[in-house]
């Protein structure tokens, strides 16, 4: 199973751009980057997925590097409701039906202040 | 659509009692998954299913059964409540499957508490 490693916190301000990193370096071929928020006392909520180069959707954007040992989410402008804890998670749905265990790392708790 | 949902919301149970915490879901997801989260930490994996009647562990298994005789359920049973099986429990579904979304659903959750 690929291990993840991401900073344990952030802090930013409303209006900017925040970009959380997380390194996978021994990530394999089948493996798709996987990227969750949680806000307290809720279950956590997909945000973006994706394989190689950039993915973007109406909430964030997802860069990967050609080598696919780290990639970066992007949130443009900030706002309060943003703060929660943002989990990366690497994984695959292996060719015979089974499942990867998706393994959730302790995440990044992002605080956005005013 | 309902989603997932669990029941119930919040337990406490005596060290040693035993009781079964419910999860449905009506999106027709083969896959579905339950975690436990302690204070502060990352969710962890105890049971996953792939499809009714196939269940296998994740990584914390020990003291929890969970069977799945139908698409919708995925029951997980503590077996002797322990203090420390204290934690929030979410189930999660998902459609899965090659070239499927790896987005999970997940339910609101249930806080257990064990004295």
């Amino acid at each position: 199973l690929a291990k993840t490693t991401q900073p344990i916190s952030m802090d930013s301000y409303e209006g900017q751009e925040v970009n959380i990193t997380c390194s996978h370096n021994n990530i394999a071929t089948n493996d798709y980057i996987t990227w969750y928020q949680q806000f307290p006392s809720q279950g956590p909520r997909f945000i973006i997925q994706g394989y190689k180069t950039k993915v973007t959707n109406e909430v964030a954007s997802l860069f990967i590097p050609a080598d696919r040992k780290s990639s970066t989410l992007s949130l443009p402008r900030v706002s309060l409701s943003d703060t929660a804890v943002y989990y990366c998670l690497v994984g695959a749905y292996l060719f015979s039906g089974g499942y990867n265990k998706l393994i959730f790392g302790a995440g990044t708790r992002l605080a956005v202040h005013p | 659509n309902a989603g997932v949902t669990q029941t119930p919301k919040f337990q406490v149970l005596k060290t040693g009692q035993s009781m079964t915490l419910q999860c449905a879901q009506d999106m027709n997801h083969e896959y579905m998954s339950w975690y436990r989260q302690d204070p502060g930490m990352g969710l962890r994996l105890i049971h996953y299913s792939v499809g009714a009647g196939i269940t296998d562990q994740g990584e914390v298994p020990n003291g929890y059964n969970v069977s799945r005789s139908t698409t919708e359920d995925f029951p997980l049973r503590l077996l002797s409540a322990a203090p420390s099986q204290t934690s929030v429990y979410f189930c999660a579904s998902s459609l899965g499957g090659r070239g499927s979304s790896y987005e999970q659903y997940f339910g609101p959750g249930t806080r257990l508490t064990v004295t």
